[in-house]
């Protein structure tokens, strides 16, 4: 079963409004979750990296005033697309792993995405 | 050059064929790896992970080259099934905090 679950899974919006899409960790608590983004036979573009208790480190090039992360507890992560823009439209997904000494203990877990559309 | 780059396909095989495939990275220092596989439309999920002594999973085994900084996937007997785009991924640091870096992906056709 999913041990990372992304919410919504589809969402039309219109331009300028805010979305907001969460992120829990279902049976594991993650001090870190991960926001990426993808377009269509593109390949997953880290957006910014969710840090609980303390501000999201974001990639260069990302607005962090446009792509608001909160990550207010353990086990869950929210990423609001602000002013929503057509441009803005894409598959969004989070993904989490374990808090452990080891990656190679807990590897990284996806959401099922979120599907994006603005008009 | 890329942190990590994987030849993107599409590899197009019969059903039955063996198709291997691999995933270069730049930074010697790194530390774990990862074969996810994506289906259209979909999230990744977890194939395996890369151990330096090599692993199998069935029909699937991974190996490490870390003198030549490269991992592998080799499918056998690929089934129709198979088809999806196959993600390497690879992390610099121990930490579970670290950074993960995503190869844009192989995708793979199996035809009847």
């Amino acid at each position: 079963g999913a041990v990372v679950s992304q919410h919504p899974s589809r969402v039309i919006c219109k331009s300028g409004t805010s979305v907001k899409i969460e992120c829990r960790s279902l049976d594991f608590q993650a001090t870190t979750m991960f926001w990426y983004r993808q377009f269509p036979k593109k390949s997953l573009m880290l957006m910014a990296t969710s840090n609980e208790g303390s501000k999201a480190t974001y990639e260069q090039g990302v607005e962090k005033d446009k792509f608001l992360i909160n990550h207010a507890s353990l086990t869950l992560s929210t990423l609001t697309v602000t002013s929503a823009h057509p441009e803005d439209s894409s598959f969004y997904i989070c993904s989490a792993r374990a808090n452990s000494r080891s990656v190679r203990d807990s590897p990284l877990h996806f959401g099922n995405g979120t599907r994006l559309t603005v008009t | 050059r890329k942190e990590v780059e994987q030849d993107p396909g599409p590899f197009n095989v019969p059903e039955g064929a063996t198709v291997a495939f691999n995933c270069t990275y730049s930074n010697s220092a790194s530390q774990s790896f990862f074969w996810y596989r994506q289906d259209c439309r979909k999230e990744p999920k977890l194939l395996m992970s890369v151990y330096s002594s090599g692993n199998e999973d069935g029909r699937f085994t991974a190996q490490l080259n870390r003198a030549s900084q490269y991992i592998s996937l080799l499918i056998r007997d690929s089934k129709l099934s198979d088809s999806a785009t196959y993600l390497c991924v690879v992390t610099p640091g121990y930490s579970s905090a670290s950074k993960i870096i995503f190869g844009s992906g192989t995708r793979l056709s199996i035809r009847p």
